[in-house]
């Protein structure tokens, strides 16, 4: 059953430290985004990536967030320093390369205190 | 720019009838998809249906159809035969090929539907 796979599901931090979310795409996707779901912004795009290649990251704060695809099974989002607006369900999702279908992880619920 | 606007913040339907979320975008691509998503209370977000732009029917899943209109703009979801487990946050998503665009996903804002028994 091939599934997109985020850890940790959950995680809680105090403001100032890093915070790396990974991601395991399904295999043979060569297309992954980053999302960060709010109730107040709703699903918005951080980042994405086609073939490792990072395509569009303009979503996301440059400062203190980061993707990068270090292979083609990994996926990682950094946030470093962490603040408490940072607070939210970061979601990946995969697709393969002409996209007709999209799926997404379970996403990862942060929490800075 | 790209926009998905799903006007409809909630919605309720009666238990075993059909329900129409609505979805408008904007694009100057001539070549997009169209998604949409179901989001439960448990917070996971299931992929439901797809139609590329250049597709001449309109795309079927089970119980989910999507009412493609080219010339308005729209994409809206019929859901048939509602069900308790419907009730849920829909969104409606597009990704563009273009000039304009290289492919990311974007989201509109949702609706929320409730099924009453």
């Amino acid at each position: 059953d091939a599934r997109v796979t985020q850890t940790p599901r959950h995680k809680v931090t105090e403001m100032g430290q890093e915070v790396t979310m990974r991601c395991q795409p399904i295999l043979g996707h060569n297309t992954v985004f980053w999302y960060r779901q709010t109730m107040m912004q709703g699903l918005e795009l951080l980042a994405y990536f086609r073939n490792r290649a990072p395509l569009d990251d303009s979503g996301m704060p440059k400062d203190r967030f980061s993707a990068e695809m270090p292979d083609a099974t990994l996926a990682t989002l950094k946030i470093q320093p962490s603040e408490p607006r940072d607070s939210a369900v970061y979601f990946c999702a995969s697709g393969p390369a002409y996209l007709t279908e999209a799926f997404f992880g379970q996403g990862t619920r942060l929490t800075v205190v | 720019a790209q926009k998905i606007t799903q006007t409809q913040p909630g919605m309720f339907v009666q238990e075993k009838e059909a329900v129409t979320l609505d979805c408008t975008y904007d694009t100057s691509d001539q070549s997009y998809g169209l998604f949409w998503y179901k989001q439960p209370s448990s917070g996971e977000m299931i992929f439901l249906i797809y139609q590329g732009s250049y597709d001449e029917q309109n795309a079927t899943e089970g119980r989910y159809s999507l009412n493609f209109q080219k010339a308005r703009k729209s994409a809206n979801l019929v859901i048939s035969a509602s069900q308790l487990g419907d009730s849920a946050m829909y969104f409606c998503a597009m990704r563009g090929h273009g000039s304009s665009n290289t492919g990311k996903l974007i989201f509109g804002q949702g609706t929320t539907l409730q099924v009453k028994p």
